[in-house]
């Protein structure tokens, strides 16, 4: 099984700023997915990258993938209580359908 | 429209009770996944399902069975339930695409408590 770092594992910020999130591994993934999840739900899809080096925006959200497909990050720029909740990283394994999860990133913004 | 459905949302039981947690899901995806997730929200796939054949099949306790009476359902029976069973359990669902892109739906989860 391929394994995902993330982290930081807790982020407390304030209203406006800027923070980014890792996502590393040793392993090469076919495709990367970030996920948020609030409290009592499931977690729910923000995007899929693909492809080596791809940066997809998602309004202040900037999700990038490594040139390897190795790793990923996640930059929120002027965050808002809004933005509030687990990140969660997900690579697609090579050989089939396996999502491996990293260990999610608890995010508050404080207003 | 509900995507993906659990039941029950909460269950509370004794140890050394069977249960079964029921997923549901109207998307028309041909594969659906069970997950576990701990106190500390580590996220781990526990079994998945493609038209209806088991493809996965982690390291769990055998206690643990699924079963897939049809592509839109898979349902999750525990026997003999133990206190570390205690966690959130997700069922999701995704469907196979040709670039082999496997984007996951998640339910609302179901919160077991064993005591």
């Amino acid at each position: 099984t391929q394994l995902l770092e993330q982290s930081p594992q807790f982020l407390s910020i304030q209203e406006g700023e800027n923070l980014t999130v890792y996502c590393n591994s040793s392993s090469v993934f076919s495709s990367l997915q970030w996920y948020r999840q609030e409290p009592g739900e499931g977690p729910v899809l923000l995007v899929t990258v693909v492809t080596g080096g791809e940066v997809k925006k998602l309004k202040r959200l900037t999700f990038q993938f490594g040139d390897a497909r190795k790793d990923s990050s996640l930059h929120i720029t002027a965050a808002q209580p809004g933005d509030t909740g687990l990140y969660l990283c997900a690579g697609q394994e090579t050989s089939g359908s396996r999502l491996t999860f990293g260990e999610g990133t608890q995010l508050t913004v404080n207003p | 429209d509900t995507a993906v459905s659990q039941t029950p949302k909460y269950l509370v039981t004794q140890m050394g009770n069977d249960k079964s947690i029921k997923c549901e899901q109207n998307l028309g995806h041909d594969t659906m996944y069970w997950y576990k997730q701990d106190s500390k929200k580590f996220l781990k796939i526990m079994f998945s399902y493609n038209n209806k054949e088991l493809i996965i099949n982690e390291t769990v306790p055998n206690r643990f069975s699924p079963k897939s009476p049809d592509k839109a359902h898979l349902n999750l029976h525990i026997n003999s339930l133990e206190l570390g069973d205690s966690a959130v359990y997700f069922c999701a669902s995704s469907q196979t695409w040709t670039s082999g892109g496997y984007e996951q739906y998640f339910g609302p989860g179901t919160r077991l408590t064993v005591t």
